[in-house]
């Protein structure tokens, strides 16, 4: 199994400018979420996912789109990049309910100036 | 929602000693705490996690104890070694399985 996977891992883009983050699993996962990751502030829940077809807001979806199409895949879109965007993006993902384990991804390093 | 508070925000301890990182919660629905650990540059690995009917759980070195009644749980990292240097977080969900909320993270120095 390759696990959780992350492309790309660094990412330069221009205020304004679109992108997708992509994530992708093996593991037969019900679960997704991404996170952001900035300094002082841990991980913070963007969005996520308990099933193909199902997603849900986290802790701060604002400019950030999903969606769950497959139940291996699990696509990040920034819409418009702004600065504030710059930051390590990771995805996880686990079995449904409430107490299995989260895999993260390596992660996917965004700067937007 | 559920909101995570975690303390302190770094913690230097020397080699051999203990270390307690805490942690509060605000949803009492919440009812599993996994705590992860992040090497530099690297992603977070679970540790070690505990559900609502169990008080401690215990592995090796590491433990963690909850309280439910007062809503926090703490990780208690014995004989500490140059290599549990990291930063840790905890984190805790709901029974319906949806979001897992993470705390603001420990930074762990331990000097040799």
């Amino acid at each position: 199994n390759a696990g959780v996977t992350q492309t790309p891992k660094f990412q330069v883009l221009k205020t304004g400018q679109s992108m997708t983050l992509q994530c992708a699993q093996d593991m037969n996962h019900e679960y997704m979420s991404w996170y952001r990751q900035d300094p002082g502030m841990g991980l913070r829940l963007i969005h996520y996912s308990v099933g193909a077809g199902i997603t849900d807001q986290g802790e701060v979806p604002n400019g950030y789109n999903v969606s769950r199409s497959t139940t291996e895949d699990f696509p990040l879109r920034l819409l418009s990049a702004a600065p504030s965007q710059t930051s390590v993006y990771f995805c996880a993902s686990g079995f449904g309910g409430s107490g299995n384990e989260q895999f993260f991804g390596p992660g996917t390093r965004l700067t937007v100036l | 929602g559920e909101n995570v508070e975690q303390h302190p925000s770094t913690l230097s301890v020397q080699e051999g000693d203990s270390a307690v990182i805490k942690c509060t919660y605000s949803d009492s629905a919440s009812n599993y705490f996994p705590w992860y650990k992040q090497e530099l540059g690297k992603r977070p690995q679970l540790i070690i996690d505990i559900r609502s009917n169990v008080g401690e759980k215990k592995d090796q070195r590491i433990a963690v104890t909850l309280n439910k009644t007062a809503k926090h749980f703490s990780l208690h990292i014995t004989e500490t070694q140059p290599e549990d240097s990291a930063v840790y977080f905890c984190a805790a969900r709901g029974n319906q399985g949806g979001k897992l909320i993470f705390g603001q993270g420990t930074e762990l120095s331990v000097k040799p």
